[in-house]
């Protein structure tokens, strides 16, 4: 079955350091890539997705390039902000039509002023 | 309303009780999943309904777990027997078919 690994936290950072959190996959085939993330006190949105191999996700001036010769998807960020001080999720969606998502243990981020 | 909205956001129930969490998905969204979130955990996958029909529940870990969405909109979680492994945050998210989930701000489940 779909598996995901991922850095486990928390990260600590200051403010305007560059961020990675590493994440790899197992699947069968070539899902889709997703990253989530949770602020404080509300659900989970999706941050970026990547559908195929060698797309790069972005959004919110995070990116993540789905790399299918090491099986990852590593979130990055050039100059973290406190606002982005939450918990990220790598997830796959499984290959049926209404695509179950498998997520990774959750990586806490605090950015510090 | 904008989003999934789920309720109550916060359950303290004694072991043994039974308890029934809602959820109100996006108006039109055929697809909901439930899934069960541990303290400092990924979300897992409970179930998952297409309008009334629950295609699979490969995730429910007891036969005290049961869901339902009879009108093909709002969905309830049944917990019967309470557990404390029960304690967690369920989570409710909707989707049109095959596309992206919207998830609701989760009910946190406390067992005593």
């Amino acid at each position: 079955g779909n598996s995901v690994t991922q850095m486990e936290g928390p990260v600590t950072l200051s403010e305007e350091a560059f961020l990675t959190i590493n994440c790899t996959y197992t699947a069968t085939g070539y899902p889709s890539l997703f990253w989530y993330v949770q602020y404080p006190g509300e659900g989970l949105q999706l941050l970026l997705k990547a559908t195929k191999a060698d797309d790069k996700g972005s959004n919110k001036g995070f990116e993540a390039t789905y790399r299918k010769e090491t099986t990852s998807f590593h979130l990055e960020k050039g100059s973290v902000q406190v606002s982005d001080s939450a918990v990220y999720f790598c997830a796959l969606p499984n290959s049926g039509g209404y695509q179950k998502v498998t997520f990774g243990i959750g990586t806490k981020l605090q950015v510090i002023p | 309303g904008a989003g999934v909205s789920q309720s109550p956001r916060y359950k303290v129930a004694k072991r043994g009780q039974d308890v029934a969490l809602r959820c109100d998905p996006i108006s039109g969204h055929v697809s909901l999943f439930w899934y069960q979130q541990a303290l400092g955990q990924g979300p897992e996958f409970l179930t998952y309904f297409q309008n009334e029909a629950q295609l699979d529940k490969s995730g429910l870990p007891s036969d005290r777990f049961f869901a339902e969405r009879p009108e093909g909109s709002v969905s309830t979680l049944k917990i019967q027997r309470t557990q404390q492994e029960d304690s967690a945050v369920y989570l409710c998210a909707s989707s049109l078919l095959g596309r992206e989930q919207y998830f609701g701000p989760g009910t946190r489940l406390t067992v005593t």
